[in-house]
């Protein structure tokens, strides 16, 4: 019964390789976001869709691409990973207009690039 | 250009007394702060919120005071309790719903 969930919770890939992290959630939410913790721990808003529609797009290289199928996903692909992509990255989720107490964050996923 | 600050990476207290965790900001656009707090291993949860027309806004053990002419929020937990161990993130937005800028968090420990 896991609200927002992120897989895989751990991806090791090499540099060059490109990979997709999925985020499903089943709140009935209508935005969903992803999120970047760096190694200074710093949370980044990377991107945001409400219904399927791409609202907030902050500055992220272009190797960085999300696809929404449908509200209730937002997966997130990067091509040619590098070094610096290694990062937790969050999935969250919220109905646009409750506000930021309605947010639900997935649990993570850990991206090593080697 | 990190506009929301957590200069305390860490924070140590003892069972029963008051933690109390800072965060400044710059925009002074942001009109609605909040507190979320993480676990190892899961993703961050809402705590308490406040909005620019407060300076004060209590939930239980749980109290957030703003200052606006000083930039500065904070967080008050009292008691603090075994359970209250976790990193405690400052956000804030411009809007209720406008995007969160987070600070760095601040890693709480309370010890028995």
């Amino acid at each position: 019964d896991t609200a927002v969930s992120q897989t895989p919770k751990y991806l090791v890939t090499q540099m060059g390789n490109d990979k997709s992290i999925k985020c499903e959630q089943n709140l009935g939410h209508d935005t969903m976001y992803w999120y970047k913790q760096d190694s200074k721990k710093f949370l980044k808003i990377m991107f945001s869709y409400n219904n399927k529609e791409l609202i907030i797009n902050e500055t992220v290289p272009n190797r960085f691409s999300p696809k929404s199928p449908d509200k209730a996903h937002l997966n997130l692909h990067i091509n040619s990973l590098e070094l610096g992509d290694s990062a937790v990255y969050f999935c969250a989720s919220s109905q646009f207009h409750s506000g930021h107490y309605g947010y639900t964050f997935g649990s993570g996923t850990r991206l090593t690039v080697v | 250009d990190q506009q929301v600050k957590q200069n305390s990476p860490s924070l140590s207290v003892q069972e029963g007394r008051i933690s109390i965790l800072n965060c400044d900001y710059t925009n002074s656009m942001f009109d609605y702060f909040l507190w979320y707090k993480k676990y190892p291993a899961e993703g961050p949860t809402f705590l308490i919120s406040i909005s620019s027309i407060k300076d004060k806004n209590e939930d239980g053990r749980f109290t957030v005071f703003l200052n606006k002419s000083a930039k500065h929020l904070s967080l008050h937990i009292v008691p603090s309790q075994p359970g209250d161990s976790a990193v405690y993130f400052c956000a804030a937005s411009v809007g209720s719903w406008g995007k969160l800028q987070f600070g760095a968090g601040t890693q709480v420990v309370v010890t028995p």
